[in-house]
């Protein structure tokens, strides 16, 4: 079993519409990523913090994604008016590189 | 950009050895090769990582060539559940900003 939860697993949304995911490191880890997947793709890296600080963003990291880590240890990634496009599986991971089951998300 | 190569797919037959290949030709000297795997619908897991040396563990051998270009994964005995797909990557260690690339697809037939 992996070191990581992620919740919700799944998440079906319209069109428009916020969601929010969270990711919960079992253990103490300075380094938290965020990986995007999309079908038939490898992950790819969206963002990543040293405890509370977000110290890259990648430019699949749109203006309407945010990430938060405020107490440096569990972490959200808010997507605002969801688009098709955004649909994926979204995955975190540990500066251990252990990574979570993910949590995919349909956008309608 | 990935900074590796692998094929596509590849069938195994149940019991027998799976030797997955890797290029990674403009490997810096301070880079690593890991290999992770995914199973459907599942998060990435860890397999093995090596620098210049052989490696081996419960779940796999890697292999290293002496220019440190290529590698080759070897799953010693594939059983059904090693279906998944295979990502070679090489970097810094433990920078875990990883770049994926499309994997291998490997399917273990009974």
């Amino acid at each position: 079993d992996t070191g990581v939860s992620q919740n919700p697993r799944h998440k079906i949304t319209k069109r428009g519409q916020n969601v929010t995911f969270r990711c919960d490191p079992i253990s103490e880890h300075n380094r938290l990523y965020w990986y995007r997947q999309t079908l038939g793709q490898g992950p790819e890296f969206l963002t990543y913090f040293q405890n509370e600080a977000q110290l890259e963003k990648s430019r699949l990291l749109s203006d309407r994604f945010s990430a938060e880590r405020p107490k440096g240890s569990f972490s959200t990634l808010e997507i605002q008016r969801t688009e098709q496009g955004d649909s994926a599986m979204y995955l975190c991971a540990t500066g251990d590189g252990d990574f979570g089951p993910g949590t995919r998300l349909l956008v309608l | 950009d990935a900074k590796t190569t692998q094929p596509t797919s590849m069938d195994c037959a149940e019991g027998r050895a799976a030797n997955l290949p890797c290029n990674h030709s403009t490997i810096s000297g301070n880079e690593y090769v890991y290999w992770y795997r995914q199973i459907h619908s599942q998060g990435p897991q860890y397999i093995i990582h090596g620098l210049k040396n052989n490696e081996t563990n419960e779940m796999a051998s890697l292999i290293i060539t002496e220019d440190r270009k290529s590698s080759t994964l070897i799953l010693p005995h594939a059983t059904l559940r090693d279906t998944a797909v295979y990502y070679c990557i090489v970097r810094v260690y433990n920078d875990y900003k990883l770049s994926f690339g499309a994997g291998t697809t490997v399917t273990v037939r009974a």
